[in-house]
């Protein structure tokens, strides 16, 4: 059983270039999130998606895009990298049970973009 | 907007001391979390607390949520090198969306 896996750990782009972030799980879990965590700003939902099939926008969508590609997939996409998103970006799937939501979160992936 | 407000934003004590520190909103929430985050690491879920009120220990952790579920409280007995961390709490409002603190960065010397 291994949670939630993301891929790359680590990552260098430059200024326009684009990469996909992948994130999978294995606890059968029915919503997945995308969040970013900066310094002194904890995690920002990026966007999430309820259940496969259907995404939405979180706090901070702007630059970025996503894919549910099945009940355990879910990527990130940087369509052209800017050096504001230079930061580590953490995968979650949640349990929930009623109008309780505990994630489980991938180790993440650290992008810097030059 | 809602927001959770952690304090203290960094502690740094010695082994064997103990420590509170705390979340707190203006916002009511369904349930509350609590995660510890290690360097390099993603967050992991230490507790949740749903009622007003509410304890719960984990070993030498006491987790209570407010009475009217605004507020949090994590409170260390003899805190130990392994203790240091990032913690987090997490507040459910009742969609699909979770709040999060900023975080308490603990650093227990040996």
């Amino acid at each position: 059983n291994a949670g939630v896996t993301q891929t790359p750990k680590f990552q260098v782009l430059k200024t326009g270039q684009s990469m996909t972030l992948q994130c999978a799980q294995d606890m059968n879990h029915n919503s997945m999130y995308w969040y970013r965590q900066d310094p002194g700003m904890g995690l920002r939902l990026i966007y999430y998606s309820a259940s496969e099939g259907t995404t939405d926008k979180g706090e901070v969508p702007n630059g970025y895009n996503v894919s549910r590609l099945n009940k355990r997939e879910f990527s990130l996409r940087l369509e052209s990298a800017a050096p504001s998103q230079t930061s580590v970006y953490f995968c979650a799937s949640t349990r929930t049970s009623g109008s309780i939501n505990e994630q489980f979160f991938g180790p993440g992936t650290r992008l810097t973009v030059l | 907007t809602q927001l959770l407000e952690q304090s203290p934003q960094f502690l740094s004590i010695q082994e064997g001391e103990n420590l509170t520190v705390y979340c707190n909103s203006s916002s009511v929430f369904s349930s509350l979390q609590w995660y510890r985050q290690e360097p390099g690491e993603g967050p992991v879920l230490l507790v949740t607390v749903v009622t007003g009120g509410e304890v719960k220990k984990l070993k030498r952790l006491t987790f209570q949520f407010g009475d009217a579920r605004k507020d949090s409280s994590l409170h260390i007995t003899a805190a130990q090198p392994g203790d240091t961390g990032l913690y987090l709490c997490a507040g459910n409002t009742g969609g699909f969306k979770t709040i999060f603190g900023a975080g308490t960065r603990l650093f227990v010397k040996a």
